[in-house]
C-alpha cells in the first residue's frame, strides 16, 4: 500500500510568483485535504477535495486555489505569492469525508 | 468556535521518565473527534490516535496512552518510560463537525525532548 506522497520537497519563489504544489492519496483514498503550518505553528486547513470537487474551505483567500483529479490526486495552486505564504504545506487522504487522515511528508515552500 | 490549546509549548525529560502533554479544548457541539498526532523533524504528521466524543474510555497502546475528560474538557496523553525516539512535537487535534469536510482544528503544538 502507497502512502500519500508530495512533490516537490522543497521550492523557493519569488514574491508576486505563483506556484504548483502536488500530492498522491494513498491507495484506495478518495477525499485530500490540504493544510498550512507555519514556523512553530499547528496546521491550518485550506481546502478539502473529494471526489474532484472542493468540499470545505478554510480562511484563506480565493488565490489558494486546487484541484483534485480523477485518479484523486490533487495540486494546491497559489498565485501572487506573498512572503508569509512561507510555510510546510501539508497534503492529508481519507477513504471519506470524515475518517482519519493520513498525511503526507510535507513540501516547504519559501517566498523571498 | 472551536479552539485547541496546548499550553506546554516545550518539554524536556530525561529517557525513561514518564511525561504528560496536556490539551484542553473548546466546543459547543456534543458530536465530535479528538486526536493526537505526532510530528517528527521530518515533518510528517503520524496520527497516534481518534477518539470520539461519546468515549470517554482511557485507551492505553503500548507506552502511549490517553485521558478524556468531558468534563474538563481535556484530552490529556501520557508517555510512559520515555525514549529519545519519542523527541517529536506533537498536536491534539478537534474536529470541527459543521464543516462538510473533515477539517480538523489543531492545537499549536508542544514540543518534547527526550534527553540521554
Amino acid at each position: 500500500e502507497t502512502g500519500v506522497t508530495q512533490s516537490p520537497t522543497h521550492l523557493i519563489k519569488t514574491r508576486g510568483q505563483q506556484v504548483t504544489l502536488r500530492c498522491s492519496s494513498q491507495s484506495g483514498h478518495n477525499t485530500v485535504s490540504w493544510y498550512q503550518q507555519a514556523l512553530g505553528q499547528g496546521p491550518q486547513f485550506i481546502f478539502q477535495y473529494y471526489r474532484e470537487e472542493e468540499n470545505g474551505r478554510g480562511n484563506f483567500p480565493p488565490r489558494f486555489s486546487g484541484l483534485q483529479f480523477p485518479n484523486y490526486s490533487s495540486e494546491l495552486n497559489v498565485n501572487a505569492l506573498e512572503l508569509d505564504d512561507s510555510a510546510l504545506y501539508l497534503c492529508a487522504s481519507s477513504s471519506g469525508q470524515s475518517d482519519e487522515q493520513y498525511f503526507g511528508p510535507g513540501t516547504r515552500l519559501t517566498v523571498t | 468556535a472551536q479552539k485547541v490549546t496546548q499550553a506546554q509549548t516545550e518539554i524536556s525529560v530525561v529517557e525513561k521518565e514518564d511525561v504528560t502533554l496536556d490539551c484542553v479544548y473548546e466546543t459547543r457541539d456534543t458530536t465530535y473527534y479528538l486526536f493526537w498526532y505526532k510530528q517528527p523533524p521530518s515533518g510528517e504528521l503520524v496520527f497516534l490516535i481518534r477518539r470520539n466524543s461519546f468515549d470517554e474510555q482511557n485507551e492505553i497502546s503500548g507506552r502511549y496512552s490517553w485521558n478524556f475528560q468531558k468534563s474538563t474538557s481535556s484530552f490529556n496523553f501520557t508517555i510512559t518510560a520515555s525514549q529519545v525516539v519519542d523527541s517529536a512535537v506533537y498536536f491534539c487535534a478537534l474536529s470541527d463537525p459543521h464543516s462538510s469536510a473533515s477539517k480538523i482544528i489543531f492545537g499549536s503544538g508542544t514540543r518534547l525532548s527526550i534527553r540521554p
